[in-house]
């Protein structure tokens, strides 16, 4: 069965400029996250989605930063006006509503703004 | 609020010798953990976690790790190190165990000395 999938693999993008990476969690996972793992601040969550519930947005270090996640599947998250600080690998990952919530990982997005 | 601390950002062993990666965690409230790994140019991968049903918790690959409330501790194990353990390791930690974010550890990166 097919993991969590993740597009582009890499990225690189000018200083200023919008980009947009997606996720396709594992069919029939229900809760939906985004990691962003840095040089600076290693691993940390940015966002989360459960099913039709209103997203935990706690972990987003600004409002330059958005996700949404589209008939409970797929996820697109969104920087806009990307700076050199956003520079990082952005992580995804789903778990289902079981005994195990275990998150499987994506392989990552590799940001690299210029 | 729940964190955990990894004392070591490398570890070198060399191969068929004892590893060791600790892991020290502050909760007020009883703890979730999980050790992952991290293959260069991969997501992460669980290799186990503490759900509160038994102290010591084999995960795969041949690790395991012991929760210790007395000494607040989660140290990850595995008696003979095997060239393809070198990887990066990470502790994370949930308020329950459910579909939660992780808050992760600075990581650990395992070096096998052949």
């Amino acid at each position: 069965g097919a993991g969590v999938s993740q597009s582009p693999s890499n990225k690189v993008t000018e200083k200023g400029k919008d980009v947009e990476l997606r996720c396709d969690p594992i069919s029939g996972h229900t809760a939906l996250y985004w990691y962003r793992q840095s040089l600076g601040q290693g691993l940390e969550f940015l966002i989360y989605f459960q099913g039709n519930s209103a997203p935990d947005k706690s972990g987003l270090p600004s409002d330059r930063f958005s996700a949404e996640r589209t008939g409970g599947s797929v996820s697109t998250l969104t920087i806009q006006r990307t700076q050199q600080e956003d520079s990082a690998v952005y992580l995804c990952a789903s778990s289902k509503t079981d005994s195990s919530y275990e998150q499987y990982f994506g392989p990552g997005t590799r940001l690299t703004v210029t | 609020a729940q964190s955990v601390t990894q004392l070591g950002s490398h570890v070198s062993v060399s191969e068929g010798a004892l590893v060791l990666l600790r892991c020290n965690y502050s909760s007020s409230v009883p703890p979730y953990l999980f050790w992952y790994v991290q293959y260069p140019n991969q997501g992460l991968q669980l290799l186990l976690k503490y759900t509160s049903a038994a102290t010591l918790v084999k995960g795969i690959n041949g690790f395991e790790a012991e929760f210790k409330k007395s000494e607040t501790s989660f140290h990850l194990t595995k008696p003979s190190a095997h060239m393809s353990d070198a990887a990066e390791y990470f502790c994370a930690v949930t308020r329950y165990f459910g579909n939660e974010k992780l808050t992760f550890g600075t990581g650990t990166r395992l070096t096998i000395i052949p």
